[in-house]
């Protein structure tokens, strides 16, 4: 059985904080990708990579990083969280240009 | 750029209504389309797909038709069930873009 993790479901931070959103796929993909959903926004793009260390920005980069060190593993980080930032954040993975699997989401409070 | 364009919700039926959610896009080329579902409380997953004009994809009792004249991808379910009731997300990839783009959701609520 296919599977995207990440890991939480919910978080909390202060404004400045620093916050990692971690993301793991057992599915041997080179595509992996992080977005964020707004209500009556859909989701939007923020990064994504396609393979070890290889990233580019999406449609909204703007406050985030990203690292992917091992195949497996994308994370997603907030530098320096802002309030702006509550969202809910969905990583996913997919191989070529075929169906993407989506991760169960965390959602992100930034207080 | 690439757009997609679907209708806003919420769109509320009585259980075995028939279901039309509509979808529209903007992209060169042929793009590959996707209907994704979110039920509440988790992820997305993909619900259907079609890769070339005239294609029809099907799921669960769900149909959607490639319309490259009309750009047009819309949903559709002849007898819809209170399960079905979740946020329906149209999208599309195009070419070197390996990301997907998504239009806005609909939210669904079938009553009983």
């Amino acid at each position: 059985d296919v599977k995207v993790t990440q890991s939480s479901r919910y978080l909390v931070k202060r404004t400045g904080e620093k916050v990692f959103l971690e993301c793991v796929q057992d599915m041997d993909h080179e595509n992996m990708f992080w977005y964020r959903q707004d209500p009556g926004l859909g989701l939007r793009l923020i990064y994504f990579s396609y393979d070890v260390k290889m990233k580019e920005k999406g449609d909204i980069p703007e406050g985030y990083s990203v690292s992917r060190e091992k195949k497996e593993r994308f994370s997603l980080i907030l530098e320096s969280a802002s309030t702006n930032q509550t969202s809910m954040y969905l990583c996913a993975s997919s191989f070529g240009l075929d169906e993407q699997f989506f991760g169960p989401g965390t959602r992100l409070t930034v207080l | 750029g690439n757009s997609v364009t679907q209708m806003e919700g919420p769109v509320t039926l009585s259980e075995e209504a028939f279901l039309t959610i509509n979808c529209t896009y903007t992209a060169t080329g042929y793009p590959s389309l996707f209907w994704y579902v979110q039920y509440p409380g988790e992820g997305l997953q993909l619900l259907l797909k079609a890769t070339k004009a005239d294609d029809k994809g099907s799921n669960k009792g769900f149909e959607a038709t490639y319309r490259k004249e009309t750009t047009s991808f819309h949903l559709e379910k002849g007898s819809v069930q209170v399960s079905d009731s979740a946020v329906y997300f149209c999208a599309l990839i195009r070419g070197g873009r390996r990301a997907l783009t998504f239009g806005s959701g609909t939210r669904l609520q079938v009553q009983p």
